[in-house]
């Protein structure tokens, strides 16, 4: 079985532009969690979406928004790019309790 | 609120000896516990879980994690470490909302397992 799939894999942004990020979950699983993982700190919580409603928000600004379409699949979106969005946001869906987590798309905002 | 702590940035241990990774944790009420492992430049790869039952739980690549309530932690631990572990170990808690089934998983500032040949 395939596992989470992310796309795309690098992405360079300029300052104020918008970016779309998109996730494809295990076959099976209805949520999808995003997060950002900023170099040599913990993945943070950004949005978790089951059966496409937002069901968790973390504490990140209203230019982070996310969906989840009606195969489960996922989209991040970020507005007005700062330099600090540069990170790796990583997607995970879930069955029950255990994350899977997919290679992430690494994010640079110049 | 919910919290995770790894003392350790760093963890050097030779090839062949036991290795721990210390965890605490900070929650209101009964926690999920999980550990990942993450190798460079990769997402996050799910190693164990302690949901409920035995405190000792073992998971992939012989790595096991002790939970401990009264002390709030959960280590992982190897018997004898090989140098293909040497990677970025994160622990996380997460805990259900009493409605809507949200989880919130909030994971350590990790430490890095450095095993020498």
């Amino acid at each position: 079985d395939a596992g989470v799939t992310q796309s795309p894999t690098h992405l360079i942004k300029t300052r104020g532009q918008h970016v779309t990020l998109r996730c494809s979950p295990i076959s099976g699983h209805k949520s999808v969690s995003w997060y950002q993982q900023v170099l040599g700190q913990g993945p943070q919580f950004i949005f978790q979406y089951y059966e496409k409603e937002e069901r968790g928000r973390g504490n990140f600004p209203d230019r982070f928004s996310a969906r989840q379409f009606p195969n489960y699949s996922s989209e991040l979106n970020v507005n007005a790019l700062l330099l600090g969005d540069s990170a790796l946001y990583l997607c995970a869906s879930s069955l029950i309790y255990e994350q899977y987590f997919g290679p992430g798309t690494r994010l640079t905002v110049t | 609120a919910q919290s995770v702590a790894q003392p350790e940035d760093q963890v050097n241990v030779a090839e062949g000896n036991p290795l721990t990774v210390k965890c605490t944790y900070s929650v209101s009420g009964n926690p999920y516990l999980f550990w990942y492992v993450q190798y460079p430049n990769r997402g996050l790869q799910f190693l164990l879980k302690y949901i409920t039952g035995d405190n000792l739980v073992k998971g992939s690549y012989g790595f096991e994690a002790e939970f401990n309530k009264s002390q709030t932690s959960f280590h992982l631990k190897k018997p004898s470490a090989l140098v293909s572990d040497s990677a970025l170990y994160f622990c996380a808690v997460r805990v259900i909302a009493i409605s809507g089934g949200y989880q919130k998983v909030t994971f350590g500032t990790g430490t890095k397992l450095q095993v020498i040949p």
